[in-house]
């Protein structure tokens, strides 16, 4: 059972170039989030959808975009990076009844 | 902003002793959980503790709530050099359209010294 797979682990950018980040989870989890990690920040939701076909935004949403096609995947696209976009991106997924989260062990991305 | 915030920033303490984290955070809630994180890893559910609870307990982990000074506690008892990692609290609004969503606080990063 391997949880929540995210991948990349590790990419850089360069300005203005486009990325996709893919999550996949294998719990038939309903429920997926895209959230940020910055020093002395905390995290930060990104986007998130509440099942195939639905999505939301978060906190900090600009500059990103996302998709969950299947249930089991949720990608994170950057259609244009910027340097403020330099971070790791951990993607987190739970069930309807069960509310703790389960975490992917993150992407980190520099974008020079 | 419902956002959690822990206390201390940095706990520094010696294997054998126990550790103790705040959490304060400012609207209502439906439930409270704590998260730990390895340097470089994912985040890692620890406890959840629910509104209408007072203090829940899971091994060496020790966690109370306070919801009418909108508080938290955990309590990492016994620690171990292992234990060393940064700890959140993240809060689940009641109701609305939040649909689950969960607000972290910025950590507080325990080192365990053997």
């Amino acid at each position: 059972n391997a949880g929540v797979t995210q991948t990349p682990k590790f990419r850089v950018l360069k300005t203005g170039q486009s990325m996709t980040l893919l999550c996949a989870q294998d719990m038939n989890h309903e429920y997926m989030y895209w959230y940020r990690q910055d020093p002395g920040m905390g995290l930060r939701l990104i986007h998130y959808s509440v099942g195939e076909g639905t999505t939301a935004k978060g906190e900090v949403p600009d500059g990103y975009n996302v998709s969950r096609l299947k249930k089991q995947n949720f990608l994170l696209g950057l259609e244009s990076a910027a340097p403020s976009q330099t971070s790791v991106y951990f993607c987190a997924s739970r069930s309807q009844s069960i509310r703790g989260y389960t975490f992917g062990s993150g992407t980190r991305l520099t974008v020079v | 902003s419902q956002q959690g915030e822990e206390d201390p920033q940095a706990l520094s303490i010696q294997e054998g002793e126990n550790a103790t984290m705040n959490c304060s955070y400012k609207t209502s809630i439906n439930n409270l959980q704590w998260y730990r994180q390895n340097s470089g890893r994912g985040l890692v559910h620890l406890i959840l503790i629910r509104s209408n609870e007072r203090e829940k307990h899971s091994g060496r982990l020790r966690v109370t709530l306070d919801t009418s000074k909108k508080s938290s506690s955990l309590l990492i008892t016994a620690s171990r050099a292992a234990d060393t990692a940064s700890y959140f609290c993240a809060t689940s609004r009641e109701g609305g359209s939040t649909l689950g969503r969960l607000y972290f606080g910025r950590g507080t990063q325990l080192t365990v010294w053997p």
